[in-house]
């Protein structure tokens, strides 16, 4: 079955830099878009990103233009999300997603969601 | 893009039918048939409920159903359990950037 762990909560001051993992098991890891999704506490859920794993493209949220990285390692099946110049608007639940339907026909569909990673930015 | 519009919250009594509306606009819901809808109990990644208006995903209760009227998307849960407590938040792809595009999000409590 599909599987996504992310790693665990990062606890960082404001300027730093935090990069979030997600590995992925259970079907094959260039076949499908991945997507994340944060959100603050108490708040709603907002879209961050998305990568084909297969080629390495991206697309990212204007909010976070010149800020976001998102890569991913087929050796391994996993997703990397770093996240630079971090300020306290950055403290979130960090969630990588899996879109439905192989890259070539994308559903816009987002069934598959990993744990969370909890970040949180204070002085 | 701004944040799709829900209720902030809905409540009802066991066995009850509840709808949650999700207005956003011609750019986004009135403009793709692209709307999902997920539930997210406290601490727990959002689960997919609805997908494409009105679509269910293998194994999601037939109490759960979603229909869409021009720029409104809404979301019934009929027959109200106990297990439906939770936040709800529709979302729409928007063709544009950002693509997708969340709800405020909504409170459902069983009385």
């Amino acid at each position: 079955q599909v599987q996504l762990v992310q790693s665990g909560a990062e606890a960082k001051t404001p300027g730093a830099s935090v990069k979030v993992s997600c590995k992925a098991s259970g079907y094959t890891f260039t076949s499908y878009n991945m997507h994340w999704v944060r959100q603050a506490p108490g708040q709603g859920l907002e879209w961050v990103g998305i990568i084909n794993p297969s080629s390495g493209f991206t697309i990212y949220a204007q909010t976070f233009q010149g800020r976001l990285t998102m890569t991913r390692d087929t050796s391994t099946s996993t997703l990397y999300m770093e996240l630079s110049s971090l300020r306290s608007e950055d403290t979130a639940m960090y969630y990588c997603v899996r879109e439905e339907g192989f890259i070539s026909a994308p559903t816009k569909i987002f069934q598959h969601w990993g744990q969370g990673t909890l970040l949180t930015v204070s002085s | 893009q701004s944040a799709l519009t829900q209720p902030a919250s809905v409540s009802g009594s066991p066995g009850q039918s509840i709808t949650i509306s999700c207005t956003g606009t011609s750019n986004d819901v009135g403009g793709y048939n692209y709307v999902s809808w997920y539930r997210q109990h406290p601490g727990k990644a959002p689960k997919l409920m609805i997908y494409d208006v009105s679509n269910r995903p293998s194994g999601v209760s037939n109490r759960f159903s979603g229909s869409k009227s021009g720029n409104t998307a809404s979301l019934t849960i009929s027959g109200l359990q106990a297990e439906d407590e939770a936040d709800y938040y529709c979302s729409s792809y928007t063709g544009s950037s950002p693509p997708y595009v969340f709800g405020t999000g909504t409170e459902v409590t069983v009385l």
